[in-house]
């Protein structure tokens, strides 16, 4: 099975700040990875899918990048309501794991 | 309106049985591949299974293989999850979820498995 590691698990920042979560994967995963955000009491929301394509009504704010085992989710500037906790999941083989999440804390 | 919606959580023993109903809306639910996704309290994400558009091809976590069984029924336009022999650690959040890009989620049934 493949292992998705995300780092850090929480991330303390201010508004406006530029903020980056790294996922990496147990073995390649070419591109099929995706992001999602979830604030409490919520289904999560896909942000990103494909490693970079932002899904649709998503702020331009959001990026992703990477391929193969190292991924990045950038948010180039905090907004409020981006103070949530985020997952990476690959879809590369069964099982279609997610990484342990990454909380975004107001500083 | 593209929905999911989940039913038939509640209260179960150690051991005992549960059926968990996914409704989808507003798109063409015999097209996709269709998944079970769950939530401990406080805790990550936790891929369950996963059933393509026709039901031909069926995946579980490691965790729960050979204790649920998921289907669906395109007719009703409707996603089932039995789930059998249930444990404590099986206490979540279920969401059923269409992946990919437009991406659906469900608001989540909360399954509890205590004494």
């Amino acid at each position: 099975d493949i292992q998705m590691t995300q780092s850090p698990s929480t991330l303390s920042a201010s508004v406006g700040d530029r903020v980056t979560i790294t996922c990496r994967a147990s073995q390649s995963i070419s591109t099929w990875l995706a992001w999602y955000q979830q604030k409490p009491g919520k289904a999560p929301n896909l942000l990103i899918y494909k490693a970079s394509s932002l899904e649709s009504g998503v702020p331009s704010r959001f990026s992703g990048s990477g391929s193969g085992t190292e991924f990045t989710l950038t948010i180039s500037s905090l907004q409020p309501d981006d103070f949530a906790t985020y997952y990476c999941q690959h879809f590369n083989s069964y099982p279609f794991t997610f990484g342990q999440g990454t909380k975004l804390e107001i500083k | 309106e593209v929905q999911l919606v989940e039913s038939g959580g509640g209260l179960v023993k150690p051991g005992g049985s549960l059926r968990l109903s996914c409704t989808a809306s507003g798109f063409t639910f015999s097209s996709y591949t269709m998944n079970w996704v769950r939530q401990a309290p406080g805790k990550g994400l936790e891929w369950v299974s996963s059933i393509s558009s026709r039901s031909n091809y069926i995946y579980y976590a490691d965790s729960v293989k050979g204790r649920f069984t998921i289907s669906r029924d395109n007719a009703k336009n409707s996603l089932y999850l039995q789930m059998n022999s249930l444990r404590g650690e099986d206490t979540a959040v279920y969401y059923c979820a269409r992946d990919g890009p437009g991406a659906i989620w469900g608001q989540g049934t909360l399954v509890t498995v205590s004494s």
